[in-house]
């Protein structure tokens, strides 16, 4: 019973680049969720997707930034035009429906995205 | 604005002693309120989780205090073991969004 897997693990950008972060759900899970976390910080809320929708994109910057979750496929989570700042680890993570008291979010182990 | 805030940033025990981690908040919206352990290269994983209409709850070793009231939580680790030094995370959830504090690095002394 395969985790939230991510890919790759690390990614190394040239300023200008574009960076695409991959995630596949949990067997069975159709709600993701993407997160970035600075170093030293906690997790940053970014989008939340269900199959072919997104659901709540607030915590993601306006411009540079977006993300899909196809109706096969994994997310992606697509940076343009990177630049340094957006060195960070994007973590993704999914639920099998509306997060409530009764289920819980599970993380995949990150991505780990640098900037030159 | 910091919807969750976590306190200490670090914190050193000795094997066998107790860690305490605390958190605060404002928003009276927050529903449910998880408790993250993350190790250095991984993602965070559930520890322990509370609803705001109960007090405490305790798994194992683990131990979360609710105060709502003080709009304050915390995460007790007793007996804590070289294995339990990672990072914490505290969080709260309003709807489908979790808000997360800064987290805490725990270091564990043999």
């Amino acid at each position: 019973n395969a985790g939230v897997m991510q890919n790759p693990r690390h990614l190394v950008r040239r300023r200008g680049q574009e960076a695409r972060l991959r995630c596949s759900p949990m067997k069975g899970h159709s709600h993701v969720y993407w997160y970035r976390q600075l170093p030293e910080e906690g997790l940053k809320f970014m989008v939340y997707l269900q199959k072919e929708n997104i659901i709540d994109e607030s915590g993601m910057p306006k411009e540079r930034f977006s993300a899909e979750f196809p109706k096969e496929g994994p997310s992606i989570l697509r940076i343009q035009q990177v630049v340094r700042g957006d060195s960070a680890a994007y973590f993704c993570a999914s639920s099998p429906s509306e997060l409530s008291s009764y289920n819980e979010q599970f993380f995949g182990p990150g991505t780990r995205l640098t900037v030159l | 604005q910091q919807q969750v805030k976590q306190s200490p940033q670090s914190l050193i025990v000795q094997k066998g002693g107790i860690s305490i981690i605390n958190c605060a908040y404002e928003n009276t919206a927050f529903d449910y309120f998880p408790w993250y352990q993350q190790f250095p290269g991984k993602g965070p994983a559930l520890l322990i989780a509370i609803r705001p209409d109960v007090s405490e709850k305790k798994e194992g070793r683990f131990t979360i205090s609710f105060n709502k009231s003080a709009k304050q939580f915390s995460l007790h680790i007793m007996d804590s073991q070289p294995g339990d030094s990672a990072t914490y995370f505290c969080a709260a959830r309003n709807f489908n969004k979790f808000y997360f504090g800064s987290g805490t690095k725990l270091n564990v002394k043999p």
